[in-house]
């Protein structure tokens, strides 16, 4: 089945700690993006890309980084310099230079600071 | 900017009676507008989308939206609810500009609570 695959589902990270969360898509989009969920807020986008090797920040890119070395794979790091990473996080894909601009999504991942 | 507002942050009803989850944009260029769901600790499954044509666009387990461009709305009705339609709904645009990003703005999601 296709589709988009996060891991892990849970996740917690210490003060301080970079923690790296996966997003794999075998659905051939050539575009990927990380949004965060906050209750009452909606989703607000972190980073996108639109082709392997290039990405562009969202509205709130501070205090993360991603990579798109392969069309498959769009790693998000929440690094230490995220000064309030406990959120929900989801990754989605979609089909690019189509007038089909939906997007998929991952089950998300909910990222804890302890 | 674009911008998204639903209008309900949470919106009771008793099972079998019919709802509606309000949704407004900001812009007035051509944009795409979708509805999706989420379940709790779930990601999010589109319900329904308006690319263009008929401003009535019918979706999946029954929901249904219409577009209004003068009023720039797109709310999401249903005729009679049940219990496994207790969720949060989300509304999102999507700008038709020629950059083509495929990002969505999202509102800020409405939960729908079903009683029985």
């Amino acid at each position: 089945d296709g589709g988009i695959t996060q891991s892990p589902k849970y996740l917690f990270r210490k003060e301080g700690q970079n923690v790296t969360l996966s997003c794999e898509q075998n659905l051939n989009h050539d575009a990927m993006y990380w949004y965060r969920q906050d209750p009452g807020q909606g989703l607000r986008l972190i980073y996108y890309s639109q082709i392997v090797n290039d990405f562009q920040k969202g509205d709130i890119a501070e205090g993360y980084s991603v990579s798109r070395e392969k069309k498959e794979s769009f790693p998000l790091t929440v690094t230490s310099a995220q000064k309030n990473p406990t959120a929900f996080y989801l990754c989605a894909s979609s089909l690019q230079g189509s007038m089909n601009t939906e997007a998929f999504f991952g089950q998300g991942t909910r990222l804890t600071v302890v | 900017a674009q911008s998204v507002t639903q209008l309900d942050s949470q919106v009771p009803v008793f099972e079998e009676a019919p709802v509606e989850l309000r949704c407004n944009y900001s812009s007035s260029v051509s944009v795409y507008l979708f509805w999706y769901v989420q379940y709790p600790n779930q990601g999010l499954q589109l319900l329904l989308k308006y690319l263009s044509g008929s401003t009535l666009v019918k979706g999946i387990n029954g929901f249904e939206a219409e577009f209004n461009k003068s009023q720039t709305s797109f709310h999401l009705r249903k005729p009679s609810v049940h219990i496994s339609d207790t969720a949060e709904y989300f509304c999102a645009v999507s700008d038709r500009g020629s950059s083509n990003t495929g990002k969505l703005i999202f509102g800020q999601g409405t939960t729908l609570q079903v009683k029985p």
